[in-house]
């Protein structure tokens, strides 16, 4: 049973143009919400994160939202470019840290197009 | 330069033929993670270590082992008794308890 879920397994977006990604989630007990990005055959490599307090994280070019009682978030890239194009996890974690590990999704394939 | 490593990039096995994947950090971090990748499918826990000496298993932990002598290291056994070990392994740390992991740059394992 998948407490997290990516429900697109690829999204094209053309360069310029805000990328949404979306990530639902089953357990309560998830407290903190984490985007990772990856390139083929590399390690994934941390974007921005959540926590539940906060409906809202933003660095740069990337946001997060957060809606606790639809128990989903979705990460904005705007405006998306060529490198943006990747494999991009979304993973959660029950409050108190990360002790069993996090769990992931199965991952969104963004291509953007020139 | 702090970071974790993972070794071999590439690693080609017989069936039948258990094979340790290495994962080394710098980084000074307690906890360490291992991860499997399949074409389609989410990064899966396979162990996790909160200490020296002490580790638990994950989600898929059967056919695997592993040890943790050492705080910078963590190395993974796949055994001839996992039944599809042909997949891409990542390995993670954190700090005792973080919520933010580093990963490592992989390995891809090939059972032939």
């Amino acid at each position: 049973d998948q407490q997290v879920k990516q429900n697109s397994p690829s999204l094209s977006v053309q360069e310029g143009r805000i990328s949404i990604l979306n990530c639902d989630y089953t357990n309560s007990m998830f407290d903190y919400f984490l985007w990772y990005k990856k390139y083929p055959a590399e390690g994934p490599t941390f974007l921005i994160s959540i926590s539940s307090i906060k409906d809202k994280n933003e660095d740069g070019r990337f946001t997060v939202f957060l809606n606790k009682s639809a128990k989903h978030l979705s990460l904005h890239i705007v405006p998306s470019q060529p490198g943006d194009s990747a494999v991009y996890f979304c993973a959660a974690s029950p409050s108190g840290g990360g002790a069993d590990g996090l769990t992931f999704g199965k991952g969104t394939h963004l291509i953007i197009q020139p | 330069d702090g970071g974790i490593t993972q070794s071999p990039k590439y690693l080609f096995r017989k069936e039948g033929q258990n094979v340790t994947l290495s994962c080394e950090q710098n980084l000074n971090h307690d906890a360490m993670y291992w991860y499997r990748q399949d074409p389609g499918q989410g990064l899966r826990l396979i162990y996790y270590s909160q200490i020296v000496n002490d580790f638990q298993k994950g989600d898929i932990a059967e056919g695997y082992s592993v040890s943790r002598e050492k705080k910078e290291s963590f190395p993974l056994t796949v055994t001839s008794a996992q039944k599809n070990p042909t997949a891409f392994y990542l390995c993670a740390s954190s700090i005792q308890d973080g919520l933010e992991q580093y990963f490592g740059p992989g390995t891809r394992l090939t059972v032939t």
